[in-house]
């Protein structure tokens, strides 16, 4: 079973269109983390949420965490070719702040000029 | 802006010999994690440690496994008699004292098991 799980697993979608991705669970997580990882590399932080409700926005991406903290969403405005990766959501389960990510299996984003 | 490094990027070693992956986290943090994700899967996690011991590890983490931090900058990962299923990327990552929720990973080692 998937503790996280990240929908649609594949996205392909024109330049300038906006999109959705989702991070959904049915456990509460005390913190989400939202990477962004190339082929071959390290995941990449974009942002941490801990509390529900929280809404961030990082340039043309906003990220929210769910009131009850077991989901959480990254919207995209106006997509460009350079925002192609996977993105990643990684949590916390409730608890613990420390220790062990969970990772979901991540939205692979493709942007097409 | 201060990173984690990984060495070596990619290591290829026959089946049952030991290899050691070496990670130098972000200086200031103090914990330190290793995951690791087969081609195509998701990141899974094997250890953390803090402190200068394991705090936890997971179901993969078995006794071939072992971490260190042999001085006051490196963080090692030793696989003792390696296996074909444990090609895969390892990463390294860590966290500051506070807030510690966020981790920082490394750009990983690619290990091939042959």
């Amino acid at each position: 079973t998937q503790l996280l799980e990240q929908s649609p697993q594949f996205l392909s979608i024109q330049e300038g269109e906006n999109l959705t991705v989702y991070c959904n669970s049915s456990s509460v997580f005390s913190s989400l983390q939202w990477y962004r990882q190339e082929p071959g590399e390290g995941p990449v932080l974009l942002v941490t949420v801990v509390t529900g409700g929280e809404v961030k926005k990082l340039k043309r991406l906003t990220f929210q965490f769910g009131d009850a903290r077991k989901d959480s969403s990254l919207h995209i405005t106006a997509a460009q070719p350079g925002d192609t990766g996977l993105y990643l959501c990684a949590g916390h389960t409730r608890g613990s702040t420390l220790g062990r990510l969970y990772f979901g299996r991540g939205t692979q984003l493709t942007v097409w000029p | 802006e201060p990173e984690v490094t990984q060495t070596p990027s990619h290591q290829v070693t026959q089946m049952g010999q030991e290899v050691i992956l070496r990670c130098v986290p972000i200086s200031n943090h103090l914990y330190f994690y290793w995951y690791r994700q087969i081609l195509g899967q998701k990141v899974e996690f094997l250890v953390s440690f803090y402190n200068n011991e394991i705090s936890e590890k997971s179901e993969i983490f078995d006794d071939q496994f072992s971490v260190e931090r042999p001085d006051g900058s490196n963080f090692t990962l030793k696989i003792r008699s390696t296996k074909l299923e444990d090609s895969a990327m390892y990463f390294c990552a860590s966290s500051s004292p506070w807030p510690p929720d966020t981790q920082y990973f490394g750009p990983g080692t690619r290990l091939t098991v042959l």
